[in-house]
């Protein structure tokens, strides 16, 4: 299997929360990213966590990792069509200045 | 972070020709990546560049089909030589900013005809 795997569709109406999920298999991965990438974009980083946390929150965004589970989610509250776009994640591994990224998962935001 | 210009943002080449994409950082980096990121597939990492050395490729990209150059810290180019209708994609540079993570190019849409 893949090194990072990723859902690869999300659909939620507009006011809803999302969650995207992410699991990956380096134990000694040191950060974890979320990207956001728009139509004809390059990739935004939009949050990472710390391999030592549980949690990170900012404003409308909060990751959650669980490191025995190898398991990274991001949620997004009170999503807007302006988050429609591809989120990605990405591990850093210990060791490693090359980052390994997932095939990213497409988020729709409907009315 | 670092404001990178890459250019140009698509083009259309007919196949046997090459094109250089070039990627322009406001600020001294010492890493520099290149990807190609295809349709539904997550990003493929070419080749890591860095000021002062050769560049160091991937499984299954060389350097006469992409060859790098990295003449200082803030300027980079990737050249995609003899091109055919499957190295249409979308091409990336990015750099590597400790803390903050990786900074992307805003990509090139090549299409090979």
């Amino acid at each position: 299997g893949e090194d990072v795997e990723q859902s690869l569709f999300l659909s939620v109406r507009e006011g809803d929360s999302s969650v995207i999920n992410c699991t990956y298999t380096d134990s000694s991965s040191t950060y974890l990213y979320w990207y956001k990438q728009e139509p004809g974009a390059g990739l935004q980083l939009l949050t990472y966590i710390f391999s030592n946390m549980d949690m990170k929150q900012d404003q409308r965004l909060t990751v959650l990792l669980n490191k025995k589970d190898k398991h990274l989610s991001l949620r997004i509250a009170d999503t807007q069509t302006g988050d429609s776009a591809i989120y990605f994640c990405a591990e850093r591994k210990g060791g490693s200045y090359i980052p390994t990224f997932g095939r990213g998962t497409s988020l729709i935001v409907h009315p | 972070s670092a404001v990178i210009s890459q250019k140009p943002s698509r083009d259309i080449c007919q196949r046997g020709t090459s094109l250089t994409i070039q990627c322009q950082v406001d600020s001294q980096v010492t890493m520099m990546f290149w990807y190609r990121q295809q349709p539904g597939q997550s990003l493929t990492l070419i080749a890591t560049a860095n000021q002062g050395s050769e560049a160091t490729y991937e499984s299954g990209f060389v350097i006469d089909k992409f060859p790098i150059s990295r003449p200082n810290l803030t300027f980079s180019t990737l050249t995609v030589s003899n091109m055919s209708p499957e190295d249409s994609s979308i091409y990336l540079c990015s750099v590597e900013e400790g803390d903050n993570g990786y900074t992307f190019g805003s990509g090139t849409r090549l299409t090979v005809v």
